[in-house]
């Protein structure tokens, strides 16, 4: 079945230095979104792209959705601590479900 | 609106043992869905609902039972708890609008089978 791909798996980030995660599907996607959990919590939605070379930005963070549509990337700048947490994408299965990229696991040296 | 309430947050059972998680929603959401997390792992879909009294198994369903009675309420119900369920349970619930299958989280229930 559909599966999306997450890279890294582990992301060990100096405060203050910029990083990108990566998420491809084997099959083209309709949309793509993106969560975000910080340690012990829930996910919690980030964002939705919907078109084809689509890029949206919320604050420090920019997420792209490839030209194909089997690709996405979250871009942060300037990492801080408050960035600390794991970063899902997922992709529609069907019609009302989701898979679940494994994720990219942030950590932010001081 | 307190959106997606999840009851208990931890729950230490022995091997043999049943129990329900209880998940609730007031948002009207149609789609409700169970996850489970296991450590350092994203996120397996166990069962879903697209509506009262319709509910279809997930990638994981085995060892698992829901029911969807209303619209606001999806309990997920373990029989013969084993260890290899113990997980973090997070349940979720969505709509089909302007924001496609977003979907808001529970604040998740922490269990152990030892």
């Amino acid at each position: 079945g559909q599966q999306v791909m997450q890279i890294p798996q582990y992301q060990h980030v100096q405060e203050g230095e910029d990083f990108t995660t990566y998420c491809n599907s084997s099959t083209t996607l309709s949309n793509i979104q993106w969560y975000k959990q910080r340690p012990g919590g829930h996910p919690v939605f980030l964002i939705q792209l919907v078109k084809s070379g689509e890029v949206k930005k919320q604050k420090r963070l920019t997420f792209q959705f490839g030209e194909a549509k089997k690709n996405s990337s979250l871009h942060i700048t300037a990492t801080q601590t408050t960035d600390v947490g794991t970063y899902f994408c997922a992709g529609p299965r069907g019609d009302y479900k989701l898979s679940f990229g494994a994720g990219t696991t942030v950590t932010v040296r001081a | 609106n307190a959106g997606v309430t999840q009851t208990p947050k931890f729950r230490i059972l022995k091997i043999g043992q049943s129990m329900t998680l209880q998940c609730a929603q007031d948002m009207n959401h149609n789609y409700m869905y169970w996850y489970r997390q296991d450590p350092g792992m994203g996120l397996k879909l166990i069962y879903y609902s697209v509506g009262a009294g319709i509910t279809d198994k997930g990638e994981v369903p085995n060892g698992y039972n829901v029911s969807r009675s209303t619209t606001e309420d999806f309990p997920l119900r373990l029989e013969l708890a084993a260890p290899s369920q113990t997980s973090v349970y997070f349940c979720a619930s969505s709509t089909a609008g302007t924001k496609l299958y977003e979907q808001y989280f529970g604040p998740g229930t922490r269990l152990t089978v030892t």
